[in-house]
C-alpha cells in the first residue's frame, strides 16, 4: 500500500540548514517531489528526484534518497524567514497521482 | 491562461446542500487532477482527466461526488448533499501532458465549509 509519513514540525535559526525527513513504503514509486505550502496557497514544486538517482542538489536545496530504506530528505542550507512554510513529500507510483505526505511545518526563527 | 485558476476561493454551505467548485487549467494543459486537503494537512487524489474524459477516479468517494471537465468550459467538482467531513480545501492541478516527471502547476485551492 501507498504510506507517506513526515514529521510535523521543525523549528531551526535563520542562516542554519533545515533537514526535511520522509518515509514512504511502495518500492515502486518513480519519482518523489518535494513541495511547498505557504499559508492561503496552493502547493509549489521545489524539486523532484527520480528513483535511480540518489542525490540531486538545486541550489539552496539537496534531495537525498536512500531506496533501500525508503527514506526521502531534504536539507536546505542557508534557512531564511521566507522558507517558513509546510513542506510536503509526495510519490508518484506511475498513475500519475500523487500521494502526499501528512506535511512538515518549517519554522525559522531570526 | 498562465495560472491554475479555481473559484471561488471560499464557500459556505449549510449541510445538505449543494457545493460546486470550479477549475480552469492551464491553456494547453490536457490533464486536470483534483485534490482534497483535509485539516490534519494531508492531500487526498480524488480524480483526474484527460482532457473531457476521466483519467483515474480511485479516490472520489462513491456517493454525492462528481466531476466533469467539458470542452471549452472550466472543469467542475460537485458535491451534492454535503457532509460536515467535507470541510477541506480543494485544490486543482494541472499538466500539459500528464507525463510521470512532468511538474503538476496547482491552483491555489477552494475552501469549503460545511456548517
Amino acid at each position: 500500500g501507498e504510506d507517506v509519513e513526515q514529521s510535523l514540525f521543525l523549528s531551526v535559526r535563520e542562516g542554519d540548514s533545515s533537514v526535511i525527513n520522509c518515509t514512504y513504503t511502495d518500492s515502486s514509486s518513480t519519482y518523489l517531489y518535494w513541495y511547498k505550502q505557504e499559508p492561503g496557497a496552493g502547493l509549489q514544486l521545489l524539486t523532484y528526484i527520480f528513483s535511480n538517482m540518489d542525490m540531486k542538489q538545486d541550489q539552496r536545496l539537496t534531495v537525498l534518497l536512500n531506496k533501500k530504506d525508503k527514506h526521502l530528505s531534504l536539507r536546505i542550507a542557508d534557512t531564511q524567514t521566507g522558507d517558513s512554510a509546510i513542506y510536503f513529500c509526495a510519490e508518484d507510483t506511475g498513475r500519475r497521482a500523487l500521494t502526499f505526505g501528512s506535511g512538515t511545518r518549517l519554522q525559522v526563527q531570526p | 491562461g498562465e495560472e491554475v485558476a479555481q473559484t471561488p476561493k471560499h464557500l459556505v454551505r449549510g449541510e445538505g446542500q449543494k457545493a460546486k467548485l470550479y477549475c480552469a487549467p492551464i491553456k494547453g494543459h490536457s490533464y486536470v487532477f483534483w485534490y482534497q486537503q483535509v485539516l490534519k494537512n494531508e492531500f487526498k487524489f480524488l480524480i483526474s482527466f484527460q482532457n473531457e474524459n476521466v483519467f483515474d477516479e480511485t479516490g472520489m468517494p462513491k456517493e454525492r461526488f462528481s466531476a466533469k471537465c467539458l470542452p471549452n468550459s472550466p472543469c467542475s467538482l460537485e458535491i451534492q448533499a454535503t457532509k460536515l467531513e467535507d470541510s477541506a480545501v480543494y485544490f486543482c492541478a494541472s499538466s500539459q501532458k500528464g507525463a510521470t516527471n512532468e511538474k503538476l502547476f496547482f491552483g491555489s485551492g477552494t475552501q469549503l465549509s460545511v456548517l
